[in-house]
């Protein structure tokens, strides 16, 4: 029952690079999610998906794209890498009905140099 | 604007005591709140929550607690375990927010000494 994976699980990628951070669920969820956690600042919601074929801009988007790419995968894409994107990010997923708890993945940590 | 707010960014407490770990909101629309539970390396994982209908909920040695006329929040761990050291997230959901959207608060390091 592996739940919400995501690949990979570090990376460190040189300014003006670009990388896509995958993720994957299932357990049949309808909204996937993608946060970043920087020390001090919480989760922040960068994009989420209420369902496929759908994607919204979360609370700090700028920098970032995402694709929904079927009902089990939501990839996250940094088009040219800033340091300011050094985070660790994680992706979820819920039911989507109703805000119950999230499942996430263990993490991708990401160093821009 | 950090619309949820933990102020203290750590915490430590002897083994079998109680733990109490704070929240506070200020979008008055929330009307679901969580606590999650981060250990390093780990994704958070989900704890125990509250509707803004009851001001108590209970599982086990966790109860949150919910003052919505303070917009405040706690949790509290009776007794207090050294597996319970971990990062624990506030986060809260608001009334028809698409996609069941959470906004957490900051985080905070518990640590339970033996």
């Amino acid at each position: 029952n592996a739940g919400v994976t995501q690949t990979p699980k570090f990376q460190v990628l040189k300014t003006g690079q670009s990388m896509t951070l995958q993720c994957a669920q299932d357990m049949n969820h309808n909204s996937m999610y993608w946060y970043r956690q920087d020390p001090g600042m919480g989760l922040r919601l960068i994009y989420y998906s209420a369902s496929e074929g759908t994607t919204d801009k979360g609370e700090v988007p700028n920098g970032y794209n995402v694709s929904r790419l079927n009902k089990r995968e939501f990839s996250l894409r940094l088009e040219s890498a800033a340091p300011s994107q050094t985070s660790v990010y994680f992706c979820a997923s819920s039911v989507g009905q109703g805000p119950y708890g999230y499942t996430f993945g263990s993490g991708t940590r990401l160093t821009v140099v | 604007d950090q619309q949820v707010k933990q102020n203290s960014p750590s915490l430590s407490v002897q083994e079998g005591r109680i733990s109490i770990l704070n929240c506070d909101y200020t979008n008055s629309m929330f009307d679901y709140f969580l606590w999650y539970k981060k250990y390093p390396a780990e994704g958070p994982t989900f704890l125990i929550s509250i509707s803004s209908i009851k001001d108590k909920n209970e599982d086990g040695r966790f109860t949150v607690f919910l003052n919505k006329s303070a917009k405040h929040l706690s949790l509290h761990i009776v007794p207090s375990q050294p597996g319970d050291s971990a990062v624990y997230f506030c986060a809260a959901s608001a009334r028809g927010s698409s996609g069941s959207r959470l906004t957490f608060g900051e985080g905070t390091q518990l640590t339970v000494n033996p």
